[in-house]
């Protein structure tokens, strides 16, 4: 089945650091994929929409110079948390759906997320 | 898209079938229901979706009712491991849409030994 790998899963860093997180589909392509963010307790809120080659798509409120997306490859996009402070502690989920659907409607795939704790 | 009223947490026993319900009165012609689960610390897993046919797979069943204002998912025979927090998302999907999953709180389905 689809499946869609994060890196890394855990990281710890102190105030000030930029953090990357890399989203991989591994056996299918996708020319678009999504970021979330989850807060403990809460549910997942969308941040952006990552499309290959282009730029990403903000959702209101989410600071694009602050959130940084790169999708260079059709298995690639990367979330770049810059100059991270600890209200930027919470869980980064990603997902992608196949460019190929071998099925009509198929779903989006999530990675097992990436927990950032800022010191 | 459609908003999604769920239950904030079930219990169900053991090997017995979990029936968690989802109200989507808005729910247009061309919008599928999707179900999603969060197991602590992990992301989203895919469960099932469907349109007004009732759906099933190897890990659950889903009902839709005639009007399509609601939909059941049935876990069949419930096991410890299906203690998570559901997710029920109704959206337009298509074969080439790069459509965004908006998630309620969904259900918080806690299995008992």
């Amino acid at each position: 089945g689809a499946v869609v790998s994060q890196h890394p899963s855990w990281v710890i860093c102190k105030s000030g650091t930029s953090v990357k997180i890399e989203c991989r589909s591994l056996d299918f392509q996708a020319t678009t994929m999504f970021w979330y963010r989850q807060f403990p307790k809460q549910s997942l809120m969308l941040m952006a929409t990552s499309n290959e080659g282009s730029k990403a798509t903000y959702e209101q409120g989410v600071e694009k110079d602050k959130f940084l997306i790169n999708h260079a490859s059709l298995t690639l996009s990367t979330l770049t948390v810059t100059s991270a402070h600890p209200e930027d502690s919470s869980f980064y989920i990603c997902s992608a759906r196949d460019l190929i659907p071998r099925v009509n409607n198929q779903p989006q795939h999530f990675g097992d997320g990436t927990r950032l704790s800022i010191l | 898209d459609a908003k999604t009223t769920q239950p904030t947490s079930m219990d169900c026993a053991e090997g017995r079938a979990a029936n968690l319900p989802c109200n989507h009165s808005t729910i247009s012609g061309n919008e599928y229901v999707y179900w999603y689960r969060q197991i602590h610390s992990q992301g989203p897993q895919y469960i099932i979706h469907g349109l007004k046919n009732n759906e099933t797979n190897e890990m659950a069943s889903l009902i839709i009712t005639e009007d399509r204002k609601s939909s059941t998912l049935i876990l069949p025979h419930a096991t410890l491991r299906d203690t998570a927090v559901y997710y029920c998302i109704v959206r337009v999907a298509t074969s080439f849409g790069n459509e965004k999953l908006t998630f309620g709180t969904g259900t918080r389905l806690t299995i008992i030994p």
